[in-house]
């Protein structure tokens, strides 16, 4: 069984652009969270996608969003890019049902310049 | 509120046992996990603990659970340098939502 995928597995961007992730969870998962994890602030949740549906929501702003697709594949997207938005992001798939554990993938190294 | 919590950071010899402490806020917590995170990758699940239980063993890794405290332990026994990693306890709310919570993570140094 595969596992869960992330790409790229890093990128550069500039502020003020924006950029797209992309998250491929487990066969059969059909919820995709996302975490923003940085040294200062540690693991931070972003939101969760339950069948194409934002289930949870973290604390972060507006220029955070996501989708999710038919197939259970995930994008997130930050517009207006801050430097502060550097860090690795993590997504994390699960059954999303009776408590089952996530599974997370290798993580999208952001780094803006 | 939900809040997680652990030590920074842990310093242990080779073959020595570690203990990582936590302790979390909410009551309703049905399962809480522990992950490992080696340098530049995810994370990887380790072991978890559904709430009604005290104690879980699972190799090297000895899971107590403390639910009057909210304090969660993970001991590893004969611990390796291979276990150095950034370990992570997290607990899963269900109560009017669903969601993981993540503490800070403990970093693990084993000293050769």
């Amino acid at each position: 069984k595969a596992g869960v995928t992330q790409t790229p597995r890093y990128l550069i961007k500039t502020r003020g652009q924006q950029v797209t992730l992309s998250c491929s969870p487990i066969s059969g998962h059909r919820s995709v969270s996302w975490y923003q994890q940085t040294p200062g602030q540690g693991l931070q949740f972003l939101f969760e996608y339950f069948s194409e549906t934002q289930r949870n929501k973290g604390n972060f702003p507006g220029r955070f969003s996501g989708r999710q697709f038919s197939n259970s594949r995930s994008e997130m997207n930050v517009s207006t890019l801050e430097l502060g938005d550097s860090a690795l992001y993590l997504c994390a798939s699960s059954s999303g049902t009776d408590y089952n554990e996530q599974f997370f993938g290798p993580g999208t190294r952001l780094t803006v310049l | 509120g939900e809040d997680v919590e652990q030590s920074l950071f842990l310093s242990v010899r080779e073959g020595d046992s570690s203990v990582i402490n936590c302790t979390y806020t909410d009551s309703s917590s049905t399962y809480l996990y522990w992950y490992k995170q080696e340098p530049g990758a995810g994370l990887q699940l380790l072991t978890y603990i559904f709430s009604n239980m005290d104690m879980k063993q699972d190799q090297r890794l000895t899971v107590l659970l403390n639910k009057k405290d909210k304090h969660l332990s993970l001991r590893i026994a004969d611990t390796q340098t291979g276990d150095s990693a950034i370990y992570f306890c997290a607990e899963i709310i269900t109560s009017g939502t669903y969601k993981y919570i993540f503490g800070t993570g403990t970093r693990l140094k084993v000293l050769a």
